[in-house]
């Protein structure tokens, strides 16, 4: 069955933390992606990546950064968390076809207090 | 700019009635793709059908439809027999490249027994 893993359900995180969210897929996907879900302004992208190495800026990359080292690893870095970065934030990854659509992870519920 | 709207924060329906979710969007691209996905209450987020741009003829998948109108850049979401399961979050995305795709706010759908 493949998948997309996030290696945390839910984290909490004090305030000026360096926090890393990591996910792993197993199905040789080219793009990963990292979004932000939040209650009435559905996913927003943060940052993507459509090879080892690359990285692009989403719609709010700021706070965030991003490392993808191999293929199948995709990690997302809060340098400094801040409360309003309190969110769901779900992995995703894709073929570099435009039907294909994308598979999600399962999400990381991060609380900074 | 691709904007996704949807405008019904939350439905409900009756088990084994029909339940039209709605989805419009704006774009002056002429060839992309849609996309309907759920999302359970255990988060991991699924696609549920997808649509592409030139193809007139609305997609299917069991009991899930679409009626798919590229003039009026609407997209909407017909499921029929709901049935408990159904029960989620609902996103309706649009993608022309394969590096951006644009989510709604999402559509909570509750279904009574």
């Amino acid at each position: 069955d493949v998948k997309v893993t996030q290696s945390s359900r839910y984290l909490v995180k004090r305030t000026g933390e360096k926090v890393f969210l990591e996910c792993v897929q197993d199905m040789d996907h080219e793009n990963m992606f990292w979004y932000r879900q939040d209650p009435g302004l559905g996913l927003r992208l943060i940052y993507f990546s459509y090879d080892v190495k690359m990285k692009e800026k989403g719609d709010i990359p700021e706070g965030y950064s991003v490392s993808r080292e191999k293929k199948e690893r995709f990690s997302l870095i809060l340098e400094s968390a801040s409360t309003n970065q309190t969110s769901m934030y779900l992995c995703a990854s894709s073929l570099p076809v435009l039907d294909y659509g994308y598979t999600f992870g399962s999400g990381t519920r991060l609380t900074v207090v | 700019a691709q904007t996704v709207t949807q405008s019904q924060p939350e439905m409900s329906v009756q088990e084994a009635e029909t339940v039209t979710l709605s989805c419009t969007y704006d774009t002056s691209e002429s060839d992309y793709y849609l996309f309907w996905y759920k999302q359970p209450p255990s988060r991991q987020m699924i696609l549920v059908i997808r649509q592409e741009a030139y193809k007139q003829q609305n997609a299917t998948e069991n009991r899930f439809s679409v009626n798919f109108q590229k003039a009026a850049k609407s997209f909407s979401l017909k499921i029929s027999d709901s049935q408990l399961g159904d029960a989620a979050m609902y996103f309706c995305a649009f993608e022309y490249n394969n590096n951006d795709m644009r989510f709604g706010a999402g559509t909570r759908l509750t279904v009574k027994p």
